[in-house]
């Protein structure tokens, strides 16, 4: 069993703040990690793919970093917008290429 | 671009009826795959394929065939609905390796 864990599942922010979500994963067996921002009545939308430990990414105001050796991920949201309200999935993918995605941490912004 | 495109977008079943779900992709990817979301459970694999003619197990695969006889085509069976079937299928697809998938539209499925 794959267990990928994301916190906190929900988030409530004011538009301006900072925020960061976290992703566990196994620590064995890694291949890579995704992000994924998924948008109400739309389908998900890759962020980030990263596959070395250490990696950092960044894309505008959102940054995304990488622990294999630990089995976690970050990503930072800098400024929150109101367009910035989704749910943000990670996704584990293990060297058979099985990619299990965590239950998302849903964010708000209040403008 | 038609990118991965999923049919039909909205079915309704009673128990124990048969249908498919239809998922082609246009991008050459090795890699699709199958979730379904339900409320509170995020994405959950279903079985996934990494090339024509392999297909395997992910976590919820009872009730549920796949078959990748081309590059393009991966079919979501359900043989005998039942109503904890009921959910929103997504198909997605990608390069083996370290691709980001892509993501059909979805499939709303209730079965009564």
């Amino acid at each position: 069993i794959l267990n990928v864990e994301q916190s906190p599942q929900s988030l409530h922010v004011q538009e301006g703040d900072s925020t960061n979500f976290t992703c566990s994963f196994p620590s064995s067996n890694f291949y890579a990690l995704h992000w994924y921002r998924w948008e109400t009545a739309k389908s998900p939308e890759a962020l980030f793919v990263m596959t070395l430990n250490g990696d950092e990414k960044k894309k505008g105001r959102i940054s995304a970093t990488l622990n294999t050796k630990e089995g976690y991920s970050y990503l930072y949201i800098k400024g929150s917008q109101p367009e910035d309200s989704a749910t943000y999935l990670c996704a584990f993918c293990n060297q058979g290429g099985k990619l299990i995605f965590g239950q998302g941490t849903e964010l708000s912004v209040k403008p | 671009n038609a990118g991965v495109t999923q049919t039909p977008k909205f079915q309704v079943l009673k128990t124990g009826q048969s249908m498919t779900l239809q998922c082609a992709q246009d991008m050459n990817h090795e890699y699709m795959s199958w979730y379904r979301q339900d409320p509170g459970m995020g994405l959950r694999l279903i079985h996934y394929s990494v090339g024509a003619g392999i297909t395997d197990q992910g976590e919820v695969p009872n009730g549920y065939n796949v078959s990748r006889s081309t590059t393009e085509d991966f079919p979501l069976r359900l043989l005998s609905a039942a109503p904890s079937q009921t959910s929103v299928y997504f198909c997605a697809s990608s390069y083996v390796g370290t691709g980001e998938l892509f993501f059909g539209e979805g499939s709303r499925l209730t079965v009564l």
